[in-house]
């Protein structure tokens, strides 16, 4: 089963930052938190990962809360190519994802 | 393009045939996954490859599913006898070994349908 938790769907205006919550309250010491997205009839696109420091990439920032049992993306101005599935994936390096149902995001004009 | 390739990307066939999918992963990758998701719902975990042995198998991969990655580059996925649950896309990701971080890559599946 999945180990996280994230809103079913969100909503978002085009040109302003989306931020997409995930709880992984059970997380262990050395699981990381990987996030991907998935957009229609395409594989899984892989976005941005990290341990317990933020991260911030070409594509999204990641931010972790210090107990690390929830984190969010941060995509800085959301665009309508954005509308996709967003996965958080919890995962020790080099095993399975497991995903769960993922946030539905809309990016509206 | 170096990503993961996956062949055919859409496949018909009728109950009961065979089928095989292959997939390229990205050059070096040492390991190689493959997963199934069907509609509406997020991929699942079917097994994956560390080079040419196969480390780990889902209990979704029954009897009459097979995986190989004969010489630890690209991979094959078949499937005897096809039923019309099998009908979903089948995903390949690779990776590099234990010794990186960084994520799996996937391609953009094979889409299995079933008559």
């Amino acid at each position: 089963d999945a180990k996280t938790t994230q809103p079913p769907s969100m909503d978002c205006a085009e040109g302003r930052a989306a931020n997409l919550p995930c709880n992984h309250s059970t997380i262990s010491g050395n699981e990381y938190v990987y996030w991907y997205r998935q957009i229609h009839s395409q594989g899984p696109q892989y976005i941005i990962h990290g341990l317990k420091n933020n991260e911030t990439n070409e594509m999204a920032s990641l931010i972790i809360t210090e107990d690390r049992k929830s984190s969010t993306l941060i995509l800085p101005h959301a665009t309508l190519r954005d509308t996709a599935v967003y996965y958080c994936i919890v995962m020790e390096y080099g095993n399975k994802l497991v995903f769960g149902a993922g946030t539905i995001l809309r990016v509206k004009s | 393009d170096t990503g993961v390739s996956q062949d055919p990307r859409h496949k018909i066939t009728k109950r009961g045939q065979n089928v095989t999918f292959r997939c390229d992963p990205i050059s070096e990758h040492n390991r190689l996954y493959w997963y199934r998701q069907t509609l509406g719902q997020g991929p699942e975990f079917l097994t994956y490859f560390q080079n040419e042995a196969q480390l780990e198998k889902s209990r979704l991969l029954s009897d009459r599913f097979s995986a190989e990655r004969p010489k630890g580059s690209f991979s094959t996925l078949e499937i005897q006898r096809t039923e019309q649950g099998d009908s979903a896309m089948y995903l390949c990701a690779s990776s590099p070994g234990t010794a990186s971080h960084q994520p799996q890559h996937f391609g953009d599946g094979t889409r299995l349908s079933i008559l």
